[in-house]
């Protein structure tokens, strides 16, 4: 049972141009969602994250855009650079016994930032 | 500052051999997780620890086991490798339990089974 979906395994963009990756999930208990992005050989690194009672949050070019009804959330990379040429996780977290923040990732897209 | 730092960074195992990944944070964290990444799959959990000497299950530990005897130190025994366990393995970690503030992993180890 996928609980997040990443439907779009790559993206290509044109540098200067918008990214947007998207991101569907289905369990309506989580509570916060969150955008990792993994360069090849080396880990996932924490990009950005909302809570599931606000609709957007921004950092500097980076935008995650939530819709609760929709059950989809979406980061938007503005302007796309060549150096945002990675793969990206959606996740979310939902809270379990004892406190414990459950994590549930996508399976990534691969964006590709063309100069 | 180092962060989370994984050894070894490859390794290759035959089947029925044994060995620890090693794990090992500088920042002081008490949450520290373990998930392996296979091909065209998201990330699963292995195990977590929420502190010293507590350690608990994730979605996959069947082949693994855990202990957590320092706050800074977190290894991965695979006591009988299976070429199931072909993967890449990232150990990661996280001050408090809200995953809003964001796991930091380290580079992985990655793993082959033959």
């Amino acid at each position: 049972d996928q609980q997040v979906k990443q439907n779009s395994p790559s993206l290509s963009v044109q540098e200067g141009r918008i990214s947007i990756l998207n991101c569907d999930y289905t369990n309506s208990m989580f509570d916060y969602f969150l955008w990792y992005k993994k360069y090849p050989a080396e880990g996932p690194t924490f990009l950005i994250s909302i809570s599931s009672i606000k609709d957007k949050n921004e950092d500097g070019r980076f935008t995650v855009f939530l819709n609760k009804s929709a059950k989809h959330l979406s980061l938007h990379i503005v302007p796309s650079q060549p150096g945002d040429s990675a793969v990206y996780f959606c996740a979310a977290s939902d809270k379990r016994a004892g406190g414990y923040q459950k994590v549930t990732f996508g399976i990534g897209t691969k964006l590709q930032v063309i100069p | 500052n180092a962060g989370v730092t994984q050894t070894p960074k490859f390794r290759i195992l035959k089947i029925g051999q044994s060995m620890t990944l090693q794990c090992a944070q500088d920042m002081n964290h008490n949450y520290m997780y373990w998930y392996r990444q296979d091909p065209g799959m998201g990330l699963k959990l292995i195990y977590y620890s929420v502190g010293a000497g507590i350690t608990d299950k994730g979605e996959v530990p069947n082949g693994y086991n855990v202990s957590r005897s320092t706050t800074e130190d977190f290894p991965l025994r695979l006591e009988l490798a299976a070429p199931s366990q072909t993967s890449v393995y990232f150990c990661a970690s996280t001050l408090v339990g809200a995953a809003n503030y964001g796991y930091t992993f380290g580079s992985g180890t990655r793993l082959t089974v033959v």
